[in-house]
């Protein structure tokens, strides 16, 4: 089974802080990693992605952390503001297809 | 906004009834997908297109249908519906059969 978790369904964060947000996956069978950030009646946006034979992508405030071994996904916000609040998914890329597979999500708040 | 344009926003039905969901891609994406959320839930991928034939599907119910036009706009008719139904549909496109995808508004459904 291609399974995407994100076993925390929300996060509360101090402006300015750093918000560490975690995705576990459970089959090798993924070749890339995106992080995806909604708002409330909006559709996703794209946010940073990672290919599998990475361990760190950077963008900004952003980074992505890939542990292989772990079979692991964080995206790392530094320093963190309140328009980050937000519900944020991680999806991987099933290997050798054009199928993307979500996790449920995590709803971040930072704090003023 | 994204470009990806999905309607109608809102929807409501009755159980046994179909509707069709109309998505317009981003202009030059060839490739479009389709999720769906239900409350609380990831989103779920249903199937994909790209410039008009179908290249992957998902968990996507016998009752559902899709397909997408010459012109890349895209359709989902969904027919007996249930009440289990009532969701979140939203479209994605892509420019690449594999790229980061770009997010409608999505459609909410209710079916009564």
């Amino acid at each position: 089974d291609q399974q995407v978790k994100q076993n925390s369904p929300s996060l509360s964060v101090q402006e300015g802080r750093i918000s560490i947000l975690n995705c576990d996956y459970t089959n090798s069978m993924f070749d890339y990693f995106l992080w995806y950030k909604k708002y409330p009646a909006e559709g996703p946006t794209f946010l940073i992605s990672i290919s599998s034979i990475k361990d760190k992508n950077e963008d900004g405030r952003f980074t992505v952390f890939l542990n292989k071994s772990a079979k692991h996904l964080s995206l790392h916000i530094v320093p963190s503001q309140p328009g980050d609040s937000a519900v944020y998914f991680c999806a991987a890329r099933v290997s050798g297809t054009y199928k993307y597979i979500f996790g449920t999500g995590t709803r971040l708040k930072v704090l003023a | 906004d994204s470009g990806v344009t999905q309607t109608p926003k809102h929807l409501i039905t009755a159980t046994g009834q179909r509707v069709t969901l109309r998505c317009s891609p981003r202009s030059g994406d060839l490739s479009v997908y389709w999720y769906q959320q239900s409350l609380d839930q990831g989103l779920q991928f249903l199937i994909q297109y790209y410039n008009g034939e179908e290249r992957a599907k998902g968990n996507i119910l016998e009752r559902f249908s899709a397909q997408q036009f010459p012109d890349l706009h895209s359709e989902l008719n969904l027919s007996s519906l249930e009440l289990g139904d009532s969701a979140l549909y939203f479209c994605a496109s892509s420019p690449t059969l594999t790229g980061e995808l770009f997010f409608g508004e999505g459609s909410r459904l209710t079916v009564l």
